[in-house]
């Protein structure tokens, strides 16, 4: 059984277009994260709930928004994808925050 | 501002040789400090951790890191390197409190191995 699943693991979408990452974890943790890794492999914060509730929402566009119906689930949704958007996003949980992270596989989205 | 500092952005070692790989960071309390690799096209895994206590700690794959406060660094060493452990390599810190709640990343180090 996958602890951190994201799905989907590709996706190639146009410029313009509206696009969801699903993740869920099956470890019973209260945070939850969405990292983004640049083509250069740097990992950067994008958003962290704990319990359900934000408290990071880094320096991301508003056209970014996360959501999480449950502690299990948080989903990454993008409006009016942009070629800049193209990357590796990477969903997280840790036990709480700041803890030791378990991550899932990773979607490589491609815009063009 | 909390940050790492992985100074080596590629390093390469022959098969059997020993490993250190660097990391320093920069943080004003008590780090929890970890180390992660990730294999081409996949998702990271943690080889270790360090909260509290003795500061040299063992992980997976044969890996360890020690920790050491007066120099700000968790590096991490493996004795003889095997080809399967070449990787991108990350340490991290965790912060929590406020409106923190997540672990900042180095910039990684890329290891090749040659046979």
């Amino acid at each position: 059984d996958t602890a951190v699943s994201q799905t989907p693991k590709y996706l190639v979408t146009q410029m313009g277009n509206d696009k969801s990452i699903k993740c869920e974890q099956n470890l019973g943790h209260d945070t939850m994260y969405w990292y983004k890794q640049d083509s250069k492999k740097f990992l950067k914060i994008m958003f962290s709930y704990n319990n359900k509730e934000l408290i990071i929402n880094e320096t991301v566009p508003n056209r970014f928004s996360p959501k999480s119906p449950d502690k299990a689930h948080l989903n990454l949704h993008i409006n009016s994808l942009e070629l800049g958007d193209s990357a590796v996003y990477f969903c997280a949980s840790s036990p709480e925050t700041g803890t030791e992270a378990f991550f899932g596989q990773g979607t490589r989205l491609t815009v063009v | 501002a909390q940050s790492v500092t992985q100074p080596d952005i590629h390093i390469t070692v022959s098969e059997g040789a020993s490993l250190e790989l660097r990391c320093n960071y920069s943080y004003g309390a008590t780090p929890y400090l970890f180390w992660y690799v990730q294999s081409p096209g996949q998702g990271l895994q943690l080889l270790l951790k360090y909260f509290s206590g003795d500061t040299l700690v063992q992980g997976i794959k044969g890996f360890e890191a020690e920790f050491k406060r007066s120099q700000s660094s968790f590096n991490l060493r493996k004795p003889s390197v095997h080809w399967s452990d070449a990787a991108e390599y990350f340490c991290a810190v965790g912060v929590s409190g406020g409106s923190q709640g997540n672990l900042i990343f180095g910039k990684g180090t890329k290891l090749s191995v040659k046979p």
